[in-house]
């Protein structure tokens, strides 16, 4: 059961455009949606996350668009560079009852050529 | 702020060997999670510990696999025996722990490859 879809699996960008990875999910119980950039032979690290509450939220050249109604969340990386080819990685957290989990998606390999 | 530390970095083993992975969290993170990260795949949450308590290990094949934070820091995570599925990398992660928003801000480790043959 995968409670969090990501697609595309991979993306190829030409340097200076816009890289768009879009996230599905269905349980109403998430209430916070951050997106992880992974390197090879590296962990994920934290990027950019958003709550429910908000419809975007933009950090330098990262950019959450949310949709609560469509249960969907994208995010949009604006003038990509090569050094943000990487694998992308949505996420969806719920807690409750003590428990805290981070449900992933699947990944999305993005490469940017110059 | 030293990071989440993990090794061995990569460990090769024969199936039905077993396997054992450390983790030192993050100074003061009260919160500790275990992940599979299967070769093109997101991570899958194993285990999660709140100080040296499992607050969750729904997901951890318990046949096989086992861990433990007995002082409430470092933790580990067995494999006994394993088999060719469990290839893959254990990322570790932690968070401050249930103070406001902290709890959802995980800093991962960078993993321990493991490839069982």
């Amino acid at each position: 059961q995968q409670q969090v879809k990501q697609s595309p699996q991979s993306l190829i960008v030409q340097k200076g455009g816009i890289s768009i990875i879009n996230c599905a999910y269905e349980n109403t119980a998430f209430d916070y949606f951050p997106w992880y950039q992974q390197f090879p032979g590296k962990g994920p690290a934290l990027l950019i996350a958003i709550r429910p509450d908000v419809s975007e939220k933009k950090e330098g050249r990262f950019t959450i668009s949310f949709n609560k109604s469509a249960k969907q969340f994208s995010l949009h990386i604006m003038d990509s560079q090569p050094g943000d080819s990487a694998t992308y990685f949505c996420a969806a957290f719920e807690g409750g009852a003590g428990s805290y989990q981070l449900t992933f998606g699947k990944g999305t390999k993005l490469s940017v050529i110059p | 702020e030293a990071g989440v530390a993990q090794s061995p970095r990569y460990k090769i083993i024969e199936k039905r060997q077993s396997v054992a992975f450390w983790c030192n969290p993050i100074s003061g993170h009260a919160t500790l999670y275990w992940y599979q990260q299967i070769l093109g795949q997101g991570p899958k949450l194993l285990i999660q510990f709140q100080n040296n308590g499992v607050v969750d290990d729904s997901q951890l094949p318990k046949d096989r696999f086992s861990a433990e934070r007995l002082k409430g820091v470092d933790s580990t995570l067995k494999i006994q025996p394993a088999k060719l599925e469990d290839s893959a990398v254990y990322l570790c992660a932690s968070t401050r722990g249930l103070a406001g928003g902290s709890i959802r801000e995980q800093y991962f480790g960078p993993g321990t490859r493991l490839t069982v043959t």
